[in-house]
Order: C-alpha cells, then sequence, then structure tokens
C-alpha cells in the first residue's frame, strides 16, 4: 500500500528567505505527484502537477522536483511571504486501482513578516 | 468552464443520523471521487465512482455510499454516524479522457458529529 510522508510536520521562517518542503513515497509506479496548497478550514489549491515521466516543474516562485526511482519529491519556494502561510501536501497519483490520490499529512508553513 | 462545486458548506448534525453530500462534477468530466480529511490529517480516499458505478474504495464502511448521475454528479451518503465522521469531506472530478489523470477538487463540505 502507497504511504506517503512529508517532512518537515511545521516550519517557520522569516520572510524572503527560501525553503524546501520535502516529500517522499514508497510505491514508485505512479502516474504523477501533486503538491497542493491548504488554508485553514478550506478546500485544496492545486499548486503543480509533475507526470511520471517528468523531473521538475515551475510556476513562479515555486519549483517542484521528482526522482520517482528514489520516492522522492521536493517544493522549493523561493524569496517566502507571509502569504504563502498555509498547509502544503503532497500527493502520489497511484496506478492501481481507482488511480486514486495517497497524500501526506502536510506541512504547516508560517512565513514571519 | 464550471469548476466543481460541493453543497453544503457546513453541516451538523447528530450521532446515529444519516447524511447527504452533493457534488458537482467540472463540465467534461466523468469520474469522481470522494475523499476525509479529518483535522489536521491529509485526504483519505473514500471511493470513485465511474460511468455510476463504483470503481474503488479505501477503507471505510459499508455505512459510507454513493451514487453518480447520469450528469456524473455524485452523492455521498453516510448512515449511522458517528463522532469520528466529523471531517471535511472533498469530492474531485477527473476525466478518463485526459492523459493526466489529473483530479480537481471543489471547497469541500465541513461536517460536524455532535
Amino acid at each position: 500500500k502507497q504511504e506517503v510522508t512529508q517532512i518537515p510536520a511545521a516550519l517557520s521562517v522569516p520572510e524572503g528567505e527560501n525553503l524546501v518542503l520535502n516529500c517522499s513515497f514508497t510505491d514508485s509506479a505512479i502516474y504523477n505527484l501533486q503538491w497542493f496548497r491548504q488554508d485553514p478550514g478550506k478546500g485544496l489549491t492545486s499548486l503543480l502537477l509533475i507526470q511520471s515521466s517528468q523531473r521538475e516543474q515551475t510556476s513562479g516562485r515555486l519549483n517542484a522536483s521528482l526522482d520517482k526511482s528514489s520516492g522522492r519529491s521536493t517544493l522549493y519556494i523561493a524569496a517566502s511571504q507571509p502569504g504563502d502561510s498555509a498547509t502544503y501536501l503532497c500527493a502520489v497519483q497511484d496506478q492501481t486501482g481507482a488511480n486514486n490520490l495517497f497524500f501526506g499529512t502536510g506541512t504547516r508553513l508560517t512565513v514571519i513578516p | 468552464e464550471t469548476g466543481v462545486t460541493q453543497s453544503p458548506t457546513h453541516l451538523i448534525k447528530t450521532r446515529g443520523q444519516q447524511v447527504t453530500l452533493r457534488c458537482s462534477s467540472q463540465s467534461g468530466h466523468n469520474t469522481v471521487s470522494w475523499y476525509q480529511q479529518a483535522l489536521g490529517q491529509g485526504p483519505q480516499f473514500i471511493f470513485q465512482y465511474y460511468r455510476e458505478e463504483e470503481n474503488g474504495r479505501g477503507n471505510f464502511p459499508p455505512r459510507f455510499s454513493g451514487l453518480q448521475f447520469p450528469n456524473y454528479s455524485s452523492e455521498l451518503n453516510v448512515n449511522a454516524l458517528e463522532l469520528d465522521d466529523s471531517a471535511l469531506y472533498l469530492c474531485a472530478s477527473s476525466s478518463d479522457r485526459a492523459s493526466s489523470y489529473e483530479q480537481y477538487f471543489g471547497p469541500g463540505t465541513r461536517l460536524t458529529v455532535t
């Protein structure tokens, strides 16, 4: 069964700092990996999706990488801003069964002004 | 293009009651998946509906059931509510014609069981 782990569970950084969030998964048979943002009490906002054949994706200040063979992904946030404060969730889409998403428990990011 | 919508936004029920949550899929999408997110946890897969049939199920008891309609909208029904059913319920739609299998999420329904 696919298991997704995110480290660290919480992170607090001063505004302007660059940071890296980590995600690992146990089964490399995936279609894609997706990073989401979730504000308190709200739904999921998709940030980046990396297909299993890709190595990275970029959107603005965000860059996500994928190393499928080692079961790892990182989300790099450049020049962090207070508005980046949220929980960041990593999810992998499994190739078995219903192709459903397996989520990690998230990293809660606080950017201090 | 209309995104995924869910109703209601919030719901409060009493233990033992039944609840129905609704989801309208994004235009052109024929697959709907439901997820439960307990406080402080990542979402967990409940089940998926494709062409009005259940197409996969996570580790949830039979009192969690669903439907998909010809217009691809979907319902999640939970019978005999328990306190642990309190969670954010997320619906996601996708298309079997898309190469990426990407799922698009709705805003969720917050269920509180007292």
